[in-house]
């Protein structure tokens, strides 16, 4: 069965409003989690990475403030969406790495801003 | 800086037929290398992973890969295709455990019956 859960797997949201992405690991404490984005046919982008506990560290080119990843527990880390607009339209996966475990990626979340 | 090359953004191959999915790396040191698979809509699934010893990495379904250091290169195979098989395969390599994992730009697999 899955080991990680990532949630919702679809969201249609109206332009300028917050969408909020979950990732849960299942069955172990994730130490450290990533937040990738991936355009149509193209590879993942990596956006961040969080620990727990700690603020997220962000990849060059990435805005924080509109991108914000907060990671409260071992096995929770969310990605708030902050007023989207029709170019975050994208496909966002999560992967989480636990202690001596190797990466899991959830089933990914497709955003569409209309 | 460290980058991941994979040949060919689609192959297509007739069912029953050898699969070969290209993936070179450019690195100082030998990476951690991996396969996934993501099927539409999906997050992505390991198929094998290189760290150390034996070069030929055996993977889920069949897949297989073989790291080979003189050539910098982490080549997927599999003997025999199936219509399952069709997806988009990443190369990604890391520097270390549990580390930034750099993907390569993928590569299509159509499978024809």
């Amino acid at each position: 069965g899955a080991v990680v859960s990532q949630h919702p797997s679809w969201v249609i949201c109206k332009s300028g409003t917050s969408v909020k992405i979950e990732c849960r690991s299942l069955d172990f404490q994730a130490t450290t989690m990533f937040w990738y984005r991936q355009f149509p046919k193209q590879s993942l982008m990596l956006m961040a990475t969080s620990n727990e506990g700690s603020k997220a560290t962000y990849e060059q080119g990435v805005e924080k403030d509109k991108f914000l990843i907060n990671h409260a527990s071992l096995t929770l880390s969310t990605l708030t969406v902050t007023s989207a607009h029709p170019e975050d339209s994208s496909f966002y996966i999560c992967r989480v790495d636990g202690r001596n475990t190797e990466a899991f990626f959830g089933q990914g979340t497709r955003l569409t801003v209309v | 800086a460290q980058s991941v090359t994979q040949l060919g953004s689609h192959v297509s191959v007739s069912e029953g037929a050898l699969v070969l999915l290209r993936c070179n790396y450019s690195s100082s040191v030998p990476p951690y290398l991996f396969w996934y698979v993501q099927y539409p809509n999906q997050g992505l699934q390991l198929l094998l992973k290189y760290t150390t010893g034996a070069t030929l990495v055996k993977g889920i379904n069949g897949f297989e890969a073989e790291f080979k250091k003189s050539e910098t290169s982490f080549h997927l195979t599999k003997p025999s295709a199936h219509m399952s098989d069709a997806a988009e395969y990443f190369c990604a390599v890391a520097y270390n455990q549990g580390g930034k994992l750099i993907f390569g730009q993928g590569t299509e697999l159509s499978v024809k019956p």
